[in-house]
């Protein structure tokens, strides 16, 4: 089954702890995605990668890393979570999103961070 | 900002009607699409409709843009309970794809 994958969906960690939230597709999608989900505010785009070894910011990159070496996994890599990094992650693919595209995403089922 | 900006924040309905919502937005656009939400799941795709088209159908869903308002209609017709959801528009640039805060709908039985 065509998907993508976040794990973990449910954590709990405290404020310093460095985590990863991994995220891996199976459709062979050029272009991934992070956002975050925060009530009132909508999704965010937090990073993106267009393919392998090639990543950039999104609207609200401060805090967070990622890498793209393998092009089916796009980690999200927390150096020193904050309780403001409280949300809910979702990590996206699809094919590419070239100019001439009509791409579309393929979300993950979502990763619920609480950082106390 | 590219957000689009969905119009109603949220809308309440019985069974059977339909359910209207809009979508703002301020730059140029490659397409818009529109994306549905249960409560705290994945999004999913509904239906996308390019800057040369005015309107898409998709079962019972009807897509409308004009681009000289710079806005975008999702109609679902005949709405059923299980409609119930959260409806997003995305706005899609060159590089990437934005999402405007949603729209809630109930249908109620």
């Amino acid at each position: 089954e065509a998907q993508v994958t976040q794990n973990p969906r449910y954590l709990i960690t405290v404020t310093g702890k460095k985590l990863t939230v991994t995220c891996s597709q199976n459709m062979n999608h050029e272009y991934m995605s992070w956002y975050r989900q925060d009530p009132g505010l909508g999704l965010r785009q937090i990073y993106y990668s267009m393919n392998v070894e090639v990543t950039d910011k999104g609207d609200v990159p401060e805090g967070y890393k990622v890498s793209r070496k393998e092009k089916r996994n796009f980690p999200l890599i927390l150096e020193s979570p904050s309780p403001n990094q409280t949300s809910l992650y979702f990590c996206a693919s699809s094919r590419g999103q070239e100019l001439s595209g009509a791409n579309v995403l393929t979300f993950g089922a979502g990763s619920r961070l609480t950082v106390l | 900002s590219q957000q689009g900006e969905e119009d109603p924040q949220a809308l309440s309905i019985q069974e059977g009607e339909n359910a209207t919502m809009n979508c703002s937005y301020k730059t140029s656009i490659n397409n818009l699409q529109w994306y549905r939400q249960n409560s705290g799941r994945g999004l999913v795709h509904l239906i996308l409709i390019r800057s040369n088209e005015r309107e898409k159908h998709s079962g019972r869903l009807r897509v409308t843009l004009d681009t000289s308002k710079k806005s975008s209609s999702l109609l679902i017709t005949a709405s059923r309970a299980a409609d119930t959801a959260s409806y997003f528009c995305a706005i899609k640039t060159y590089s990437t794809l934005t999402f405007g805060k949603g729209t809630m709908l109930l249908v109620s039985p």
